[in-house]
């Protein structure tokens, strides 16, 4: 398997544009995960999906962030408006569930908003 | 919410030195400890785990050592190399589902 695949790994845009970004977990996955990471906030989780079910919400940081999962194999995470303090770097990750929790990280996407 | 944190926030050791980072959560119903590396501008990795029927667990230079009754688990590294250096994370299982939250992070610098 190729692992977690995130795309794009770098998007720059300027304020006020739309984002999306988008995920793909290692297939047999029940968990999908994203995550922001800042240096003042460290690691964040932001949503959860189990079978493609959002479970938690609660770190979506406000009603611009929405995520979404149509199927096992994709997921999106989308900014509208994007704002300066919403540049950081993005990780999908995804696990198997009660037989693992250990959870793959995807690369990456880092944003820059201008 | 259950609530992570990691002592210390910063170490920095000579090649060859052991280190020591702990992890303190406050969710007694907790049963997965792990451990994640994360190297610049890499994604977090995990490194080593422990479930809550298991006291310690080693893998080469790496343990982990736990106790539920403080509710505190350990991450120890033997015989440090520079390629140790890294930021690292423990994340407690939190809830009934697979969700983990992270620490912080320790960033651990190995001089040679």
């Amino acid at each position: 398997d190729a692992g977690v695949i995130q795309s794009p790994r770098h998007e720059v845009t300027e304020m006020g544009q739309e984002v999306t970004l988008r995920c793909k977990p290692i297939s047999g996955h029940d968990y999908l995960f994203w995550y922001r990471q800042t240096m003042m906030r460290g690691l964040e989780l932001l949503i959860y999906f189990n079978n493609n079910v959002p479970i938690d919400d609660s770190g979506m940081p406000e009603d611009r962030f929405s995520a979404k999962m149509p199927n096992a194999s994709f997921s999106t995470l989308k900014i509208q408006p994007s704002e300066p303090r919403d540049s950081a770097v993005y990780f999908c990750a995804s696990s198997l569930g009660v037989t693992s929790y250990e959870q793959y990280f995807g690369p990456g996407t880092r944003l820059t908003v201008t | 919410g259950e609530n992570v944190e990691q002592h210390p926030s910063t170490l920095s050791v000579q090649e060859g030195d052991s280190a020591v980072i702990k992890c303190t959560y406050s969710d007694s119903a907790s049963n997965y400890f792990p451990w994640y590396k994360q190297e610049l501008g890499k994604r977090p990795q995990l490194i080593i785990d422990i479930r809550s029927n298991v006291g310690e667990k080693k893998d080469q230079r790496i343990a982990v050592t736990l106790n539920k009754t403080a509710k505190h688990f350990s991450l120890h590294i033997t015989e440090t190399q520079p390629e140790d250096s890294a930021v690292y994370f423990c994340a407690p299982k939190w809830g009934s589902q697979g969700n983990l939250i992270f620490g912080k992070g320790t960033k651990l610098s190995v001089k040679p």
